[in-house]
Formats: C-alpha cells, sequence, structure tokens
C-alpha cells in the first residue's frame, strides 16, 4: 500500500514550457485535490475533484489544468510555465470531502521555474 | 472563506517542556485537522477532531467549538517533534480548506 505517489521529486523548467505532475493514490479515495506551498503562506488549492470525471477550481487555479480520467491518478498540467509557479507542489487525497476525512498527501514535488 | 491564525509562528524550547500550539478560526466547522510537516518536507495528518479531545501518543489535540479555538499540546517534547505544524479547517458549505500559515517548533537537546 503505497499511499499518495508523487513524481517527479524535483523539476527545473524555462519559462514558457509545460510538463505535467503526476499524482496516484492507491487507498480508492474518491476526494483528490493539487496545492501549492509557497513561503509565509498556508498551503494552497489550485484545483480538486470528487471524483472520476469531476473536476472543480481552487484557490489559485490559473496557468494549470487537470483531469480525472479514473479514481487513482490526478495530474496536474502546467500549461506554460512561469518564474511566480515555482513553488512545493503538494497532492493529497481522502475518502470524503468537505475536510471531514483524514488527508494523506504525496512527498511533494519541488518545482522551479527560470 | 474560513479564516485561520497560528501562534506561536516560530516556537524554540528544550527538550522535555510541554509544547502548546494554537489554532484559531473563524468560521464554525465540521473538523478540524492538525498536519505535521518535517524538514524533510512530507506532510503528515496527525488529527482530525470535531468536538473535545484526541490523544496519540504524546501528542494531544483539543477543540472549543463555542470559542472556535484549538491547541496541539506536546508532552515531554523530543528533538525529533522538531516540524512545522499546520491547522486546517473546512469552509463552510463547500468542499475546500484553508490552511495556517504553520508554527516552526524546534526542539533544542
Amino acid at each position: 500500500n503505497a499511499g499518495v505517489t508523487q513524481t517527479p521529486k524535483f523539476q527545473v523548467l524555462k519559462t514558457g514550457q509545460s510538463m505535467t505532475l503526476q499524482c496516484a493514490q492507491d487507498m480508492n479515495h474518491e476526494y483528490m485535490s493539487w496545492y501549492r506551498q509557497d513561503p509565509g503562506m498556508g498551503l494552497r488549492l489550485i484545483h480538486y475533484s470528487v471524483g472520476a470525471g469531476i473536476t472543480d477550481q481552487g484557490e489559485v487555479p490559473n496557468g494549470y489544468n487537470v483531469s480525472r480520467s479514473t479514481t487513482e491518478d490526478f495530474p496536474l498540467r502546467l500549461l506554460s510555465a512561469a518564474p511566480s509557479q515555482t513553488s512545493v507542489y503538494f497532492c493529497a487525497s481522502s475518502s470524503g470531502t468537505g475536510g471531514r476525512s483524514p488527508l494523506h498527501f504525496g512527498n511533494g514535488t519541488r518545482l522551479t521555474v527560470t | 472563506k474560513n479564516e485561520v491564525e497560528q501562534s506561536p509562528q516560530n516556537l524554540t524550547a528544550q527538550e522535555g517542556e510541554f509544547i502548546t500550539i494554537n489554532c484559531s478560526y473563524s468560521v464554525g466547522i465540521s473538523a478540524l485537522h492538525w498536519l505535521q510537516q518535517h524538514p524533510g518536507g512530507g506532510i503528515v495528518s496527525l488529527f482530525m477532531l470535531s468536538s473535545g479531545k484526541k490523544k496519540h501518543g504524546r501528542l494531544i489535540a483539543t477543540i472549543n467549538i463555542q470559542e472556535k479555538h484549538s491547541s496541539l499540546h506536546i508532552t515531554a517534547s523530543h528533538p525529533r517533534d522538531s516540524a512545522v505544524y499546520i491547522c486546517a479547517v473546512p469552509n463552510f458549505g463547500n468542499e475546500k480548506l484553508t490552511f495556517g500559515t504553520g508554527t516552526r517548533l524546534t526542539i533544542i537537546p
């Protein structure tokens, strides 16, 4: 039981490049979410999904796309990377929504955009 | 949006001391989360509680729903407790969590 697996762990992009951050969970959780963590700020929600085929925007969605074709996978796509997207990204899953179930986090991806 | 405030922002203590970290929020909630983030970066869920008190080992979390306040206590603190502790609360009526900025705890041997 691996929990939540995020790849890659580190990534450096040039401005304008695109990439996909991968997130997979093996706990059959319906709820998955992506957060970014910046110095001095709390985790901020980028996008979330309450089940396969259903996604919605969070607090800071601009510049990011998501899809949820299976229960297990929830990739985050950066369409055209900008220095403002330099951050640490976390994927999380839970069995319930609305904060009523414990969150399980991946180990994070440290992204630098130059 | 639920506003979350944690205090203190930074806390340094000697090994063995009793530690208290506080979290206040602005809107009534169904449950509050306490998370731990170690220097390596990974985030682990410690507690989810909606009333009263929960205990796990040397960690105790309490919540006062009327006062919209929660505390995380660590008894007999140890250097391995050094981490950032984060509280999070759901926004009323939707699926989203608001996270505090965290309390950075350093325990000195």
